[in-house]
């Protein structure tokens, strides 16, 4: 399996335009999560799916915010308008069960707002 | 305070020291990982423990449930063993709150 496959690897776009971030989780795994890290808040969790279906979405900042999945080898995370403040490297993980299954990681995506 | 203590944040070894990196919690848990970042960024899921001790290869994890505290050790540590870890919480569900990280960095 390639494991989980996220696109682009850097992403710089200005301030006000749209941003879409792409992930392709491992086969057969029913969880999904996006990740958002930064220097000044670390590792932290936005949003995760089970079976596609949105669970937990507290972690969202705002509005501009928004995440999909279509299907179960597809996700999206996209930021309208974005800011510069959005900058940060953009994970998302996938894993087979919620206990006793290990996290699976992209490389990530290096957001940069000017 | 933050739910996820760990200690220390940086860590500077010789190659072959015995390492130990401690993670304190301060909320009930269902579980508890142990991840690497890489200095390319990537992260790696080393350890999920809900009790007890693993062991893979020369890195061993222990949890103390009662305590809330886990350790991660690195035994005959080598060059390449330089990463941050990172301690992370599963609180209720599967919402991961994860610590600051500590920075190992292994001299040769």
């Amino acid at each position: 399996d390639a494991g989980v496959i996220q696109s682009p690897r850097h992403e710089v776009t200005e301030m006000g335009q749209e941003v879409t971030l792409r992930c392709k989780p491992i086969s057969g795994h029913d969880y999904l999560f996006w990740y958002r890290q930064t220097m000044m808040r670390g590792l932290e969790l936005l949003i995760y799916f089970n079976n596609n279906v949105p669970i937990d979405d507290s972690g969202m900042p705002e509005d501009r915010f928004s995440a999909k999945m279509p299907n179960a080898s597809f996700s999206t995370l996209k930021i309208q308008p974005s800011e510069p403040r959005d900058s940060a490297v953009y994970f998302c993980a996938s894993s087979q069960r919620v206990l006793g299954s290990p996290l699976h990681f992209g490389n990530g995506t290096r957001l940069t707002v000017t | 305070k933050n739910e996820v203590e760990q200690s220390p944040q940086n860590l500077t070894a010789q190659e072959g020291e015995f390492i130990t990196i401690n993670c304190s919690y301060s909320v009930g848990i269902s579980a508890l990982h142990w991840l690497q970042q890489h200095p390319g960024g990537g992260i790696v899921s080393l350890f999920m423990l809900s009790s007890g001790k693993k062991k893979h290869g020369r890195l061993i994890a222990t949890i103390n449930i009662q305590e809330k505290h886990s350790s991660l050790h690195i035994t005959a540590s080598h060059p390449r063993d330089s990463a941050v870890y990172i301690c992370a919480v599963m609180v209720g569900g599967s919402r991961l709150t994860f610590g600051e990280g500590t920075q190992l960095t292994v001299n040769p």
